[in-house]
């Protein structure tokens, strides 16, 4: 069992905007700001999405939007594209062992 | 450009060992943080430990899944960091990452490297 909890598949049509929600405690998710975002295509290697909560990395589309409430974590896709179709993690540090924590993962599927 | 390669991976027999390689370009590796993170098959990713640089005595944290098992190490020389694993099990089976910690995050991902225990 994941330390973060994600819902397990969401969906959305070409264009519309899709959320996905990652919930922790107030151990990890409510008491730091290192949340993180990461997008991982079949046979691929994850790739960083969104940083410290809210932040892009350099090249990364500003269709993608983090957010954070109490102790769920949330990404945002707007205008949502065929490439965009794949899993996606959450992550943050804890504090407690282990001092880093994934979600379970999210299957974005773009009908 | 950064990139981390890993290397080392196989199959190997339940209580046995490995020592995986992250050899690593494109950035300051002696002044960064490695983190390794693991992914079974068809499974989520799974924090498995991490070693820090030198100006924190290349500090180590590991998951209790596998603390006492797994070693991590590093050689700034060659701008390479290591994962020994011993005492293998069959749930120790993944690709294993080795990825970078600049942003607060797990910035760049090496591509893995398959470890399978079996009999």
């Amino acid at each position: 069992q994941s330390a973060l909890t994600q819902p397990a598949s969401v969906s959305g049509s070409p264009g519309q905007s899709i959320t996905i929600s990652c919930t922790g405690t107030s151990s990890d998710v409510g008491d730091y700001n290192y949340v993180s975002w990461y997008q991982q295509h079949p046979g691929k290697a994850p790739k960083l999405m969104i940083y410290d909560v809210t932040n892009r990395p350099s090249g990364v589309s500003n269709r993608f939007s983090g957010s954070k409430s109490g102790n769920t974590a949330s990404l945002t896709i707007s205008g949502l594209q065929a490439e965009d179709e794949a899993d996606y993690y959450c992550s943050s540090y804890a504090s407690s062992s282990p001092n880093w924590v994934f979600g379970g993962g999210t299957k974005l599927t773009v009908l | 450009e950064v990139q981390l390669v890993e290397s080392g991976g196989g199959l190997v027999q339940p209580g046995g060992s490995l020592r995986l390689s992250c050899a690593t370009s494109g950035f300051t590796f002696s002044a960064s943080d490695i983190h390794w993170v693991r992914q079974a098959s068809g499974k989520g990713l799974e924090w498995v430990g991490r070693i820090r640089h030198k100006a924190y005595d290349y500090a180590t944290a590991y998951a209790a899944s596998v603390k006492g098992r797994f070693t991590m190490s590093r050689d700034d020389s060659k701008n390479t960091a290591y994962l020994q694993m011993n005492s293998l099990r069959t749930e120790d089976t993944a690709v294993y990452y080795c990825t970078t910690w600049e942003l607060r995050a797990f910035d760049i991902w090496g591509q893995g490297t398959m470890v399978t225990v079996s009999s």
